[in-house]
C-alpha cells in the first residue's frame, strides 16, 4: 500500500496569500495517479486536480498542481475566503487507493 | 443533476452488522464504477471499498476485507455495503462515491459524494 503523507498539518495564511501543500509517497506514485481534493466543515469533498497537474472542471486557476516520483504539490495562488477548508491528497495508481491525512488551511 | 443518498447509519455494538444504501440518480448508473469512503470523527478520508459497474469485480482495503460486502442493484440504481464484525475503530461518516469514469474506462478518481452517513459502534 502506499502511504502519502501531507505537510504541514495546518497552514495558517491570511486572504491574498500564496499556499502551498505538500504530499510525499512512500513510494514513487504515477504522475498520472494523484489527485487533490477539497473539503469544507459539514461538506463532502470535491475533486480539484487530477494527474497531478489538471484542474478538474470549474476550479478556478488560482489553485494548480505539480510534482512526480514521490513529492508532490498543490498550490493556491492567492487565497480567497472560500479556499479555507481541508485539501487532501489521493493516488489512485494501485488498486488500493489512499489518501494523504489531509492540511488544514485556516485563517490567520 | 447526479444525486446520491446514502442511509442505514446508526449505532450498533461491537460484533455487530449493518447494511448501508446509496441511491443514485441523475446519471447512468450502470456506466459507473462506485466507491464507499469513510471518515473518522475529526479524520482523514479512508477508502473502503469500490464495486464494478456490472457489479461482476469488488475490490476491499486490506482492514475490511473479509468484513464488509459491497454489492450494487443495477435495476434500482442502489447501492450497498453489508458491514458485519463491526469494530470500535469502524466509526466513521460513510460516503458512497461516483467514479469518474472516462470514455467508457474508470479512474478511481471520485466525482460525485453523496453527504454521507454515520456509523457508530459503541457499546
Amino acid at each position: 500500500e502506499i502511504v502519502l503523507t501531507q505537510s504541514p498539518g495546518t497552514l495558517s495564511l491570511s486572504p491574498g496569500e500564496r499556499a502551498t501543500v505538500s504530499c510525499r509517497g512512500s513510494q514513487s506514485v504515477s504522475r498520472t495517479s494523484l489527485a487533490w481534493y477539497q473539503q469544507k466543515p459539514g461538506q463532502a469533498p470535491r475533486l480539484l486536480i487530477y494527474a497531478a497537474s489538471t484542474r478538474a472542471t470549474g476550479i478556478p486557476d488560482r489553485f494548480s498542481g505539480s510534482g512526480s516520483g514521490t513529492d508532490f504539490t498543490l498550490t493556491i495562488s492567492r487565497l480567497e475566503p472560500e479556499d479555507f477548508a481541508v485539501y487532501y491528497c489521493q493516488q489512485y495508481s494501485s488498486s488500493s487507493l489512499t489518501f494523504g491525512g489531509g492540511t488544514k488551511v485556516e485563517i490567520k | 443533476q447526479v444525486q446520491l443518498v446514502e442511509s442505514g447509519g446508526t449505532v450498533v455494538q461491537p460484533g455487530g452488522f449493518l447494511r448501508l444504501s446509496c441511491a443514485a440518480s441523475g446519471f447512468t448508473f450502470t456506466n459507473h464504477r462506485m466507491h464507499w469512503v469513510r471518515q473518522a470523527p475529526g479524520k482523514g478520508l479512508e477508502w473502503v471499498t469500490a464495486i464494478s459497474s456490472g457489479g461482476d469485480n469488488d475490490y476491499y482495503d486490506a482492514s475490511v476485507r473479509g468484513r464488509f460486502t459491497i454489492s450494487r442493484d443495477n435495476s434500482k440504481n442502489i447501492l450497498f455495503l453489508q458491514m458485519n464484525s463491526l469494530r470500535v475503530d469502524d466509526t466513521a461518516v460513510y460516503y458512497c462515491a461516483r467514479d469518474w469514469d472516462v470514455r467508457g474506462t474508470p479512474t478511481n478518481l471520485f466525482d460525485y459524494w453523496g453527504q454521507g452517513t454515520l456509523v457508530t459502534v459503541s457499546s
